[in-house]
């Protein structure tokens, strides 16, 4: 069955940096476009970034931008979250998800999410 | 940015009873809207998505219908593990996705 298990959060000082890692299993990890979603403690959810299936597009939320990137290795099944200059307000849990496709476009959906790995940003 | 407004943010309903969750956005986003329930220290599960196709192993009672920019998420009779949190989505500016503010459905 699919698994995302998401790792790498924890507590780290304003303007410092963090990495996040989700390591998938039970699909086909090399043709799948996946995201980072997060969400601020008792607040609701934000998506954050989308890699395309072989790691040539991706795309990220104008609160993100620049700050932070995502990146995929297909020979580990893994992806990443590369987080720099973190803000208090980037505390959240930070969810991956499976994209629906290969291929991103309207039709997509998040339709496998992990566990969610908890980053707090504070001084 | 396409905006999604979802009410109510919170409702108290009873087994059995039939409830309606409505998205609207801010712009005509075709069908291009999913549905995800969320219970309390868990990851989001897809329920429904393109407005009304249901995902699979989702119980029958949840569907989901659009009129213009309007989506509607139903549960036709609530059941005891149904009570959650319920998010819409639109994937119609992929790939800048936006989430509606949620709404709480809690036991009366």
């Amino acid at each position: 069955q699919v698994q995302l298990v998401e790792s790498g959060g924890g507590v780290v000082q304003p303007g410092r940096s963090l990495r996040l890692s989700c390591a998938a299993s039970g699909f086909t990890f090399s043709i799948y476009g996946m995201h980072w979603v997060r969400q601020a403690p008792g607040k609701g959810l934000e998506w954050v970034a989308l890699i395309s299936y072989d790691g040539s597009n991706k795309y990220y939320a104008d609160s993100v931008k620049g700050r932070f990137t995502i990146s995929r290795d297909n020979s580990k099944n893994t992806l990443y979250l590369q987080m720099n200059s973190l803000r208090v307000e980037d505390t959240a849990v930070y969810y991956c998800a499976k994209d629906r496709w290969a291929v991103v476009g309207p039709t997509t959906y998040f339709d496998y999410w992990g566990q969610g790995t908890l980053v707090t940003v504070s001084s | 940015d396409i905006q999604m407004t979802q009410s109510p943010s919170s409702l108290s309903a009873s087994v059995g009873e039939r409830v309606t969750i409505t998205c609207r956005a801010s712009q005509s986003i075709s069908n291009y809207l999913n549905w995800y329930q969320q219970k309390p220290g868990k990851a989001p599960n897809l329920l429904i998505y393109a407005a009304s196709s249901l995902q699979s192993g989702v119980p029958s009672r949840f569907s989901g219908s659009a009129s213009g920019t309007d989506f509607t998420l139903t549960i036709s009779s609530l059941q005891p593990e149904d009570f959650a949190t319920y998010y819409c989505q639109q994937s119609y500016s992929t790939p800048l996705l936006t989430f509606g503010g949620g709404t709480k459905v809690e036991i009366k």
